[in-house]
C-alpha cells in the first residue's frame, strides 16, 4: 500500500536550516507528484508547493520562496523540504502528499505522518 | 487565487443526526472541457494527518463509508454527514485544485451535542 514516511520531530534554533525528508513506498515513486503542506499550531492547512518527480522541477507558492527548497532522490523514493535561516513563525507540522498527477491538477490522495518543527531560542 | 471560505466554522450534532459543511470558492472550479468540479474534501481527525474523503465534488475515496456525501457544482459545495457517528468528530476542509496555488478552506470543526 502506499506510504509516506516522514522524518523525525525537530527543534531549532532561529537561524538555523532544517531538512525534513519524505520516503515513499508502495508505487512508483516517478508517476506522481509530491506536494508540501504546513499546518501552524491549531491553524489550518497551507499549500506550499510541489515537486515534479519526473523532471525534479519544484513549483513554490507566495510566501515560500526564497528560504523554502524542495528536492528529490529518486534512487530512495525520497523528498525533501529544506528551510534556511528558520524563524519562530515556521513553527508548524510539515506534510508531505501526494499528488494524483505527476504534474497539473490533481487531489492529494496520501499523506506522510507529519514533521513537527520547533523553532525556539 | 481562488479563496475557499468554508461555514460554519463548528458545528455541534447529535449521534445519528446530519451534519451538513458549506464550502463557497471565490471562482468556479467547473472545468468546462471535462464536466468536472475540481473539488476536494478531507477530514483530519486530532493528532492525525489530513485523510482524502472526497475528489471531483462528489466521489468518494475507496473506503470512505457512504454516510459521507459531496454535492455542488461551480462556486457552491457541501459536504452532508447523513448520520453522525462518534468518530467522525473532527475538521473538514475543502480544496480546489483547479489552479495553483491549491487551497484550502479554513476548516469545519464537527462535534458531537
Amino acid at each position: 500500500q502506499v506510504q509516506l514516511v516522514q522524518s523525525g520531530s525537530e527543534l531549532k534554533k532561529p537561524g538555523a536550516s532544517v531538512k525534513v525528508s519524505c520516503k515513499a513506498s508502495g508505487y512508483m515513486f516517478t508517476n506522481y507528484a509530491m506536494n508540501w503542506v504546513r499546518q501552524a499550531p491549531g491553524q489550518g492547512l497551507e499549500w506550499m508547493g510541489w515537486i515534479n518527480t519526473n523532471t525534479g522541477n519544484p513549483t513554490y507558492a507566495q510566501g515560500f520562496t526564497g528560504r523554502f527548497v524542495l528536492s528529490l532522490d529518486t534512487s530512495v523514493s525520497t523528498a525533501y523540504l529544506q528551510i534556511s535561516s528558520l524563524k519562530a513563525e515556521d513553527t508548524a507540522v510539515y506534510y508531505c502528499v501526494r499528488h494524483t498527477a505527476v504534474a497539473g491538477s490533481g487531489w492529494f490522495d496520501s499523506w506522510g505522518q507529519g514533521t513537527l518543527v520547533t523553532v525556539s531560542s | 487565487d481562488i479563496v475557499m471560505t468554508q461555514s460554519p466554522e463548528s458545528l455541534a450534532v447529535s449521534l445519528g443526526e446530519r451534519a451538513t459543511i458549506n464550502c463557497k470558492s471565490s471562482q468556479s472550479v467547473f472545468y468546462i472541457s471535462n464536466s468536472k468540479n475540481y473539488l476536494a474534501w478531507y477530514q483530519q481527525k486530532p493528532g492525525q494527518p489530513p485523510k482524502l474523503l472526497i475528489y471531483w465534488a462528489s466521489t468518494r475515496e475507496s473506503g470512505v463509508p457512504d454516510r459521507f456525501s459531496g454535492s455542488g457544482s461551480g462556486t457552491d459545495f457541501t459536504l452532508t454527514i447523513s448520520s453522525l457517528q462518534a468518530e467522525d468528530v473532527a475538521v473538514y476542509y475543502c480544496q480546489q485544485y483547479y489552479s495553483t496555488p491549491w487551497t484550502f478552506g479554513q476548516g469545519t470543526k464537527v462535534e458531537i451535542k
